[in-house]
């Protein structure tokens, strides 16, 4: 079963906007990683937050993580049109098997 | 430094028929894991090889599923009889070891359309 789930399903913005990816989830976690898929790369992984964390940047990427609700946020600054993938977050549980599991995705669409 | 290898990228069998996919992760790496991605959804774990020792098969769905880790290196999963529900892209993905900070690194995929 799907331990994550990114909000909203879709996103479309133009290149230079900020874009917000939203992740919920339902267990306690050790940590939350985020990746991204295009049809050139393949699934890539972004950037990993541990659950003592709050906030962690990488370039034009903030990933914040609330654990008292269950949730976690990528921003993407300034946007680029070779942003355009899905993006996942991926958890690993607290207690549980030593495996990621990974929401459906968010489609993000940066219009040049 | 080479990427994770997967063979091959595209397979259209018929229902019933056996297929196989091979990956060769990175070199040094001791994990490797087979994921499965349904279109729209994330990649869902099936097997994860700690070296040539499975460490988590509690998804794959073994009466048709099965892999195999030989020497530690390269890995083959095949299924026999292949279902409908069983189109997907097959990912393979390796990493450094089984501690889950540790980034996984993730093949390209191979495409399988099931009619």
């Amino acid at each position: 079963s799907q331990q994550g789930e990114e909000d909203p399903q879709a996103l479309s913005i133009q290149e230079g906007e900020n874009a917000t990816m939203n992740c919920s989830y339902k267990t306690s976690i050790n940590n939350l990683q985020w990746y991204r898929q295009n049809s050139g790369r393949g699934l890539v992984h972004l950037i990993l937050i541990r659950s003592n964390e709050r906030e962690k940047h990488s370039g034009r990427l903030r990933v914040t993580l609330d654990t008292s609700k269950k949730s976690s946020s990528l921003l993407i600054t300034a946007s680029r049109a070779a942003d355009t993938a899905s993006y996942f977050c991926a958890t690993d549980l607290q207690g549980g098997s030593e495996k990621l599991v990974f929401g459906k995705g968010t489609k993000l669409t940066v219009n040049p | 430094e080479a990427g994770v290898a997967q063979s091959p990228r595209y397979k259209i069998i018929e229902k019933r028929q056996s297929v196989a996919f091979w990956c060769n992760p990175i070199s040094g790496h001791a994990t490797l894991y087979w994921y499965q991605q349904i279109l729209g959804q994330g990649p869902k774990l099936l097997i994860q090889f700690q070296n040539n020792g499975v460490v988590d098969d509690s998804q794959l769905p073994k009466d048709r599923f099965s892999a195999e880790r030989l020497k530690g290196v390269d890995s083959t999963l095949k299924i026999q009889p292949a279902k409908l529900e069983d189109s997907a892209v097959y990912l393979c993905a390796s990493s450094q070891n089984r501690d889950l900070t540790y980034e996984q690194y993730f093949g390209p995929g191979t495409r399988l359309t099931v009619t």
